[in-house]
């Protein structure tokens, strides 16, 4: 079983509509968790981090962590053009000092007009 | 400020060849990574710097070298490149402030022929 599990997609929404990504882990010991956005030929950015249960807001996202479900979701309201990437869901299992986060395949996600 | 900065954005290599890949940061980071990127496989951790004058393999060390020469350099080194090696190689940096984001550079896409 891998350590950070995501849907791969693509996922495709209509513009205006409300994207929904998850992702799984493993370690029930983890600490943070994180969505970093990569468009197509450059590097990740973060969007959102969240490290206790329940939901954090950014303008158009929320993260979502429900650690019992070992389970962690990201949502995009009014989705845009803009907001067609691929998106990694990241999560540091908190068993080293160093910080060393584990990474999702990430799901593509395609907004259609 | 530049962030992280890797040379050179691309690369081709014949068999056999080596090469060092250059990072850099600006941010006074403690941390400092090597990933690796292919299609489908997400980013997986070759080598990480927990702190200047400390390196630890991550998940897929072999075949490649590191040297973190002061706080804000990292480089990573292919003694002799296979074409098993070809792939998107980025660079972060991050510092344990409680919040684990790192924060990455362009990249540099490796072709090994």
């Amino acid at each position: 079983q891998k350590e950070v599990e995501q849907n791969s997609g693509p996922l495709s929404v209509p513009e205006g509509a409300i994207a929904s990504l998850n992702c799984t882990y493993s370690d029930r010991g983890s600490q943070s968790f994180f969505w970093y956005r990569q468009y197509s030929g450059k590097s990740p950015e973060l969007i959102m981090s969240i490290y206790s249960n329940g939901d954090k807001e950014d303008g158009r996202f929320t993260a979502q962590l429900n650690k019992a479900s070992q389970y962690v979701s990201l949502l995009i309201r009014d989705s845009q053009p803009s907001d067609s990437a691929t998106y990694l869901c990241a999560v540091n299992p908190g068993y080293s000092s160093a910080s060393k986060i584990i990474f999702g395949s990430g799901t593509r996600l395609s907004i259609r007009p | 400020n530049a962030g992280v900065t890797q040379t050179p954005k691309f690369q081709v290599l014949k068999t056999g060849q080596s090469m060092t890949l250059q990072c850099a940061q600006d941010m006074n980071h403690n941390s400092m990574y090597w990933y690796r990127q292919d299609p489908g496989m997400g980013l997986r951790l070759i080598y990480y710097s927990a702190s200047e004058g400390t390196t630890d393999k991550g998940e897929v060390p072999n075949g490649y070298n590191v040297s973190r020469l002061n706080k804000r350099e990292f480089s990573l080194r292919l003694e002799s490149a296979a074409p098993s090696q070809t792939s998107v190689y980025f660079c972060a940096s991050s510092d344990y402030t409680g919040t684990d984001t790192q924060y990455f550079g362009p990249g540099t896409r490796l072709t090994v022929l």
